[in-house]
């Protein structure tokens, strides 16, 4: 099945600077990849996704590039803020409509 | 606010008890996944069910069974509990079954057993 890893499990920048949060996955079959936030007792929340046939997507600070033929997509979160602390999640299924298989997640601490 | 509700947001228990959680979509989704989360395990796929039917399973225990209703929310039973249940619950929601990657997911339920 379907495994994800994600890396690194924690960063910390200052206010300002940009952050990457790097994911593998092994499902060559994958082909919907989802990013999350999850911030201190809150669910995880979708901030920007990316589908196989595209290389890469922006939606204003944040872009997830994704590379087919290594296996890994990538979260760029540029001008870092303070409220961009959270725990980030990546994902990955291969067909509409069945369960996300997640990394481990990411604690990203900006410091003001 | 996505839209999905999950009541209670906190539930306290014994060992060998037995509890529900329950899960609400948002209005016109369909399908509702139900994810455990643990500080050792991250978030892992329980069952997913998609207009009233199970549709998948994934790490769910023997213990644990889920259902859904008519008008569309969700259940989630979890029995016989033990100290390693302790965890959120997270149910998510998607409008279609085929059309649709994106998942939804609630605020959780924070399971403790004692």
């Amino acid at each position: 099945g379907e495994n994800v890893e994600q890396h690194p499990s924690t960063l910390s920048v200052q206010e300002g600077d940009s952050a990457v949060i790097k994911c593998t996955y092994s499902d060559s079959a994958s082909n919907y990849f989802p990013w999350y936030k999850q911030e201190l007792g809150k669910g995880p929340q979708l901030i920007i996704d990316i589908r196989s046939n595209v290389g890469e997507k922006k939606d204003q600070r944040i872009a997830v590039t994704l590379n087919k033929t290594a296996k890994h997509f990538s979260l760029h979160i540029t001008e870092t803020q303070p409220e961009d602390s959270a725990v980030y999640f990546c994902a990955a299924n291969r067909q509409a409509g069945t369960a996300l298989i997640f990394g481990k997640g990411t604690t990203l601490s900006v410091s003001s | 606010d996505s839209g999905v509700t999950q009541t209670p947001k906190h539930l306290i228990t014994a060992t060998g008890q037995r509890v529900t959680l329950r899960c609400s979509p948002r209005s016109g989704d369909l399908s509702v996944y139900w994810y455990q989360q643990s500080l050792d395990q991250g978030l892992q796929f329980l069952i997913q069910y998609y207009n009233g039917e199970e549709r998948a399973k994934g790490n769910i225990l023997e213990r644990f069974s889920a259902q859904q209703f008519p008008d569309l929310h969700s259940e989630l039973n979890l029995s016989s509990l033990e100290l390693g249940d302790s965890a959120l619950y997270f149910c998510a929601s998607s409008p279609r079954e085929k059309s649709y990657n994106e998942q939804f997911f609630g605020p959780g339920t924070r399971l403790t057993v004692l």
